[in-house]
């Protein structure tokens, strides 16, 4: 079956501008979850989606950061007035249900680049 | 807030060498532990995790992972690396109760036949 997707592959953007970030997860996959992969870092979580509803927050950076998921399946990580440091690849994450018993399973990720 | 070290950031080893990869993490509670890998070209898999019980764990293609609680240590073995080991592998913790993963900044490992 498919794994998660990631709309697009690659985003190039200017200073100031805003994106939308496109996640598709494991179809019937209820959590969903948005990590940021800068160079030659780990990934880094920004937030957690169960269902519809965000379960944690913690990881936005800021309030130009913001993830919406209003039918329980895809989800669209926004970024406003985005900055250089904004560059990165934004990844997405999905499992069957909520806690780590279950396995996330990671999609390609989103390369964005803020010139 | 939890951290995740990873001593070695460019690992080069010959096929059928032994590896260890170290993984440290600082959180004072009761974690989750995992090793994920990234195959160059690939997304990022779980290799193996650990949540409570036997404190060495086994996952795919040979690789183990032994949790030393004492240490805030989880290491990761095999015994005979292949050429198709050459990847990137990443450590992560996450409090238990969080849903969120916390990596460690990677480990490059380059097999060379």
């Amino acid at each position: 079956g498919a794994g998660v997707s990631q709309t697009p592959s690659n985003k190039v953007t200017e200073k100031g501008k805003y994106v939308e970030l496109r996640c598709d997860p494991i179809s019937g996959h209820t959590a969903l979850y948005w990590y940021r992969q800068s160079l030659g870092q780990g990934p880094e979580f920004l937030i957690y989606f169960q269902g519809t509803g965000a379960a944690d927050d913690s990881g936005l950076p800021n309030d130009r950061f913001f993830a919406v998921r209003p039918e329980g399946s895809v989800s669209t990580l926004k970024i406003q007035r985005t900055e250089r440091g904004d560059s990165a690849v934004y990844l997405c994450a999905s499992s069957l249900n909520p806690g780590l018993v279950n396995e996330q399973f990671f999609g390609p990720g989103t390369r964005l680049t803020v010139l | 807030a939890q951290s995740v070290s990873q001593h070695n950031h460019h690992v080069i080893l010959s096929e059928a060498a032994s590896l260890e990869l170290g993984c440290n993490y600082s959180y004072g509670g009761t974690v989750n532990l995992f090793w994920y890998v990234q195959y160059p070209g690939q997304h990022l898999q779980l290799l193996l995790k650990y949540f409570s019980g036997d404190p060495l764990v086994k996952g795919i293609k040979g690789f183990e992972a032994e949790f030393i609680k004492s240490k805030f240590s989880f290491n990761l073995r095999k015994p005979s690396v292949q050429w198709s080991d050459t990847a990137e592998y990443f450590c992560a913790v996450s409090p238990w109760g969080a849903d969120g993963l916390t990596f460690g900044k990677g480990t490059h490992l380059i097999i060379q036949p």
